[in-house]
């Protein structure tokens, strides 16, 4: 039972262009949006996470959006390099516990 | 720091042989989890810790056994390993709420298992 739903499944974007990853989610009980981004051969990493209460984070050329309405966020990468091709995860967390629910992922290739 | 370590990093089993992965952190974190990544799946919870001695089941359960014996060790165990447990796995840890950092995930290099 896959409680957050991550699209697409794969990726490709010409450097300098935007990545959009879209996902979302059923529980209204999350409290904690993260994103990780994993290399490959590399365990995952949290790139970048966002609270319910705020509909927007920026992070240098990453941004959330974050629609609490709709029960969905997406990652926004803005002016895409090589160096971001990557998997990316989006997930969420229940509050006032731990345990994290991750998307399926989505291979990212930026074009050089 | 080394963060959190695996071991091993590669292993073949034939299916039936038993093994254990070794998962090591050094940030002094409480909660410790094992997952597994399979394509299009995206990471599924096998099982996790809140703390030395305690153990719990995740999303995937079956076919596994943890100890958390010390606070800075995760073991994860295959007792009669099969075919279905081919996988990349992943140890992660995490500090209690609470903590500042109480939310991220801190995850390890991971082990790749195939099962013949």
């Amino acid at each position: 039972q896959q409680q957050v739903k991550q699209s697409p499944q794969s990726l490709i974007v010409q450097k300098g262009g935007i990545s959009i990853i879209n996902c979302a989610y059923e529980n209204t009980a999350f409290d904690y949006f993260p994103w990780y981004q994993q290399f490959p051969g590399k365990g995952p990493a949290l790139l970048i996470a966002i609270r319910p209460d705020v509909s927007e984070k920026k992070e240098g050329r990453f941004t959330i959006s974050f629609n609490k309405s709709a029960k969905q966020f997406s990652l926004h990468i803005m002016d895409s390099q090589p160096g971001d091709s990557a998997t990316y995860f989006c997930a969420a967390k229940h509050a006032g516990g731990f345990k994290t629910i991750f998307g399926a992922g989505t291979r990212l290739f930026v074009k050089a | 720091n080394a963060g959190v370590t695996q071991t091993p990093k590669f292993r073949v089993l034939k299916t039936g042989q038993s093994m254990t992965l070794l998962c090591a952190q050094d940030m002094n974190h409480e909660y410790m989890y094992w997952y597994r990544q399979d394509p299009g799946m995206g990471l599924r919870l096998i099982h996790y810790s809140v703390g030395e001695g305690t153990t719990a089941k995740g999303e995937v359960p079956d076919g596994y056994n943890v100890s958390r014996l010390k606070k800075q060790n995760f073991l994860l165990g295959l007792e009669s390993a099969a075919p279905s447990q081919t996988s990349v796995y992943f140890c992660a840890s995490s500090a209690p709420s609470g903590s500042q950092a109480k939310n991220e995930q801190f995850f390890g290099p991971g082990t790749r298992l195939t099962v013949l």
